[in-house]
């Protein structure tokens, strides 16, 4: 069935470093990918998608691209501040949604 | 705007007691579906309803059960509680149909323990 892996957590850094989160899919279909993050006490809440090899889906200085030859969602952000830190889900949408485990970013001013 | 709303936040439960969660969408979407986050294994799909009348379950649907009586309600019924049911639950809605790309909107969760 359809799956989804990343990295695991949790990840801290320093104000103004740079955050990849690595994310990997296994998926029958040609799946839509996404990334949803969590802020403590709330729901997820969508950060950007892609749906289709080769697409760059980006929101809020966050970046990933949809490779298809590697599977691959990993997320990126150049310089992340400490309202970043929250709890990042990777998820692939194949006619159901199914979401990685989570990793929890916190960023240290 | 209200979105999607889950009640209560947050319930004790006695191991063998029953009860329901709510959750309320006003965005009249025919998909909503019902998660479990456990630490370190993400969120895992219980049940699932693509429209009033229609449900069907999803990676871990033993010990729930929904219906779906109205588009705009998708409650999820623990039917006699366990230990192995403490968690967060969360209630998600989209306008999806039959397209895969559009985006789920969550409540903020229901944290539920069972003593």
């Amino acid at each position: 069935g359809d799956s989804v892996t990343q990295m695991e957590g949790p990840v801290t850094l320093s104000e103004e470093a740079f955050l990849t989160i690595n994310c990997t899919y296994t998926a029958t279909g040609y799946p839509s990918l996404f990334w949803y993050v969590q802020y403590p006490g709330e729901g997820l809440q969508l950060l950007l998608k892609a749906t289709k090899a080769d697409d760059k889906g980006s929101n809020k200085g966050f970046e990933a691209t949809y490779r298809k030859e590697t599977t691959s969602f990993h997320l990126e952000k150049g310089s992340v501040q400490v309202s970043d830190s929250a709890v990042y889900f990777c998820a692939l949408d194949d006619y159901k949604l199914s979401f990685g485990a989570g990793t929890t970013v916190t960023v240290r001013a | 705007n209200a979105g999607v709303t889950q009640t209560p936040k947050f319930q004790v439960l006695k191991t063998g007691q029953s009860m329901t969660l709510q959750c309320a969408q006003d965005m009249n979407h025919e998909y909503m579906s019902w998660y479990r986050q456990d630490p370190g294994m993400g969120l895992r799909l219980i049940h699932y309803s693509v429209g009033a009348g229609i449900t069907d379950q999803g990676e871990v649907p033993n010990g729930y059960n929904v219906s779906r009586s109205t588009t705009e309600d998708f409650p999820l019924r623990l039917l006699s509680a366990a230990p192995s049911q403490t968690s967060v639950y969360f209630c998600a809605s989209s306008s999806r149909g039959l397209s895969r790309h559009t985006e789920a909107f969550f409540g903020q969760g229901t944290r539920l323990t069972v003593v």
